[in-house]
């Protein structure tokens, strides 16, 4: 079954430097949802988007911004990026509504900002 | 506001044993759904068992199931059999029905299996 595909696996960034990070949800799922984790600790909301427009949002930094596009994949832009931003990013995707509210999590992205 | 707590920071047992981890959670809503998802060293996010709320039958998967306590607001996964692949950080969640369908995370317990 296809699964929710996030790229790059890793990410390697200086300080200050800028990152996007791409997810790719299962088809027909409708919700986007990404979150940061940082070592040793639980995921941290960051914001989600259903049918291509924000659904809520969480505790993202003004650096970071984030979309839907048409093709339902969504998108993590992150300017300048600082230590603390080094972190393992998920994005995840469900179909809420649908009676199936279970979300499903790609594989995350390792990003290291040194 | 929700909140999820898990007790136990780390637990580790014999491979073949049963295990439970513990999870209560706090709300004052009365629709909604609660997550065990396992996170091993790969650090992927794997879905576990998922329960709702206006269900009083316990889900289970295969080696999998939870003892949901509504009233009591608990809601523990036991791991029967357990198996070396079974070492992993397990995360119980919280999502509320009908709302912007958030996970609301505890902090986690590590599992770890001995062979």
């Amino acid at each position: 079954a296809a699964g929710v595909i996030q790229s790059p696996r890793h990410l390697i960034k200086e300080k200050r430097e800028t990152a996007t990070l791409k997810c790719y949800p299962i088809p027909r799922h409708d919700t986007v949802y990404w979150y940061q984790q940082g070592p040793g600790q639980d995921p941290q909301f960051l914001i989600s988007f259903y049918e291509k427009m924000q659904s809520d949002k969480g505790s993202i930094p003004d650096r970071f911004s984030a979309q839907q596009f048409s093709d339902y994949h969504s998108e993590l832009n992150m300017s300048s990026l600082e230590l603390g931003d080094s972190a393992l990013y998920f994005c995840a995707s469900s179909s809420p509504g649908q009676g199936d509210e279970k979300l499903f999590f790609g594989s995350g992205t390792q990003l290291s900002v040194l | 506001a929700q909140t999820v707590t898990q007790s136990q920071p780390e637990m580790s047992v014999q491979e073949a044993e049963t295990v439970t981890l513990s999870c209560t959670y706090d709300t004052s809503e009365s629709n909604y759904y609660l997550f065990w998802y396992k996170q091993p060293p790969s650090r992927q996010m794997i879905l576990v068992i998922r329960q709702e709320a206006y269900k009083q039958q316990n889900a289970t998967e295969n080696r999998f199931s939870v003892n949901f306590q509504k009233a009591a607001k608990s809601f523990s996964l036991k791991i029967s059999d357990s198996q070396l692949g079974d070492t992993a950080m397990y995360f119980c969640a919280f999502m509320i029905s009908d709302s912007n369908y958030q996970l609301i995370w505890g902090a986690g317990t590590k599992l770890i299996i001995k062979p």
